[in-house]
């Protein structure tokens, strides 16, 4: 059964650096895009945006231009997305989904709850 | 980026049908048919329900269905039951752009 596993959870202060992975099959990462996804406490999903795993192309959402950056490894199959500087604003639940050509996110991760705090 | 609109909340009874309106603009949900619904289960992942605007993929119950009209698309759940309890998303490209838009959400409580 294709599946994207994600690292597990986080705590961390602000300012401080992070990166969360996501890991899946060949075939997941050769076909399209892996998206991710962020969800505040008790809210609704945003599109922080996508990489291409073949290229490590990218495209952001304006809302997350600049904050996170998105990567890839294509030899293990696994995408990162990362923060330089944590804030407090950052706290959520983040998934990685696979993004088919169609805009449709048919994989998702489990999940990875990230908490910034002092 | 506008955030495409659903009501906080419906419900309805068990064996009961209910409609989730999901409104964009022309330049979302009315541009393409690539309108997508997700169903999240407390403490759960999202899970793909309807693709396209009206597509299932395999394994998605039948009483899932999708439809479009103009800038709104809609999710009709028939034959409610009490595991249909959840938090429902709509999604759709912006137009013009690669980006993609999320509706607020919609929870679901079967009486």
């Amino acid at each position: 059964e294709a599946q994207l596993v994600q690292s597990g959870a986080e705590v961390k202060k602000p300012g401080e650096s992070l990166t969360i992975s996501c890991a899946g099959s060949q075939h997941i990462f050769g076909n399209y895009w892996i998206t991710w996804v962020r969800q505040l406490p008790g809210q609704g999903l945003e599109w922080m945006g996508r990489i291409d795993p073949s290229d490590s192309s990218t495209t952001y959402s304006p809302s997350f231009q600049g904050h996170v950056t998105l990567s890839a490894d294509k030899s293990i199959t696994t995408a990162y997305l990362q923060w330089t500087t944590l804030a407090a604003s950052d706290t959520a639940k983040y998934f990685c989904a696979h993004e088919n050509a169609r805009g449709a996110f048919d994989i998702w991760g489990q999940g990875t709850m990230v908490t910034v705090s002092s | 980026q506008s955030v495409l609109t659903q009501p906080a909340s419906v419900s309805g009874s068990p064996g009961q049908s209910i409609t989730i309106p999901c409104t964009g603009t022309t330049n979302d949900v009315g541009a393409y048919n690539l309108v997508s619904w997700y169903q999240q289960l407390p403490g759960e992942a999202p899970k793909l329900l309807i693709y396209e605007v009206t597509e299932r993929p395999s394994g998605v119950s039948h009483r899932f269905s999708g439809s479009k009209s103009g800038t709104t698309a809609s999710l009709t759940i028939s034959g409610l039951q009490a595991e249909d309890e959840a938090d429902y998303f709509c999604c759709s490209y912006a137009a013009g752009s690669t980006f993609l838009l999320f509706g607020g959400g919609t929870t679901l409580t079967v009486l």
